[in-house]
């Protein structure tokens, strides 16, 4: 069966600390993986990773995947107390579109 | 266009009765997706549309749910005879094609069954 893991499962931490969550996966026709913030609804986009060893970027948020692996990592720098959220990776596994989500990493940023 | 739009925001419901959430999507999405969410638990995939064709159900829609997306515009989802164990957050994302680019979701229905 299909499943993504997310670790920690939840994190609290200062305001200008650096964070890694990690993110492995076991799937059988991997497409593509996801990353995703949510804070009270709607998981919001952050990044889509396909190929491997390929950082994204964007601002002080960066992920890379690592398909050997099976894993990938986001990285937050200097935390702000408005990165407080749940962090979701999901990943696309066949063609349909259709994701498979870890449970999340419930970040806290304390002031 | 404002994005993908779930009415109602809340709905609270008292067991054995039937429930009915609508998603519409962004307009030039021909595909839309079902979720749901519980809590300390990422989404879970229920169902999806390519435009009123409804291509696939996760073994998590039981008999009591279903859903329709008449004309490939808007699609609705009703519980029947809800029970606790129901008590979540329904998402509703849509895509354009099978790309899981631009993939929005919206902001969700969250259900209580008391």
């Amino acid at each position: 069966e299909d499943k993504v893991v997310q670790s920690p499962l939840s994190l609290v931490v200062h305001e200008g600390d650096t964070v890694t969550l990690n993110c492995s996966y076991e799937v059988t026709n991997f497409r593509s993986l996801l990353w995703y913030k949510q804070e009270k609804k709607a998981p919001t986009f952050l990044f889509m990773l396909t190929s491997s060893g390929i950082e994204k970027k964007s601002g002080r948020l960066s992920s890379i995947l690592d398909k050997k692996e099976l894993s990938s990592i986001l990285n937050i720098t200097a935390t702000q107390t408005g990165d407080s959220a749940i962090y979701l990776c999901a990943v696309e596994a066949r063609s349909q579109g259709n994701l498979i989500f870890g449970k999340g990493t419930k970040l806290s940023v304390k002031p | 266009d404002t994005g993908v739009s779930q009415n109602p925001r809340h709905k609270i419901t008292k067991r054995g009765q039937n429930v009915t959430f609508r998603c519409d999507p962004i307009s030039e999405h021909n595909r839309l997706y079902w979720y749901r969410q519980t809590l300390g638990q990422g989404p879970e995939f229920l169902t999806y549309f390519q435009n009123e064709a409804q291509l696939e159900k996760s073994r998590l829609l039981s008999d009591r749910f279903s859903a329709e997306r008449p004309k490939g515009s808007f699609s609705t989802l009703e519980i029947q005879r809800t029970e606790q164990g129901d008590s979540a957050m329904y998402l509703c994302a849509s895509s354009r094609t099978s790309s899981v680019i631009g993939y929005t979701f919206g902001s969700g229905t969250r259900l209580t069954v008391v």
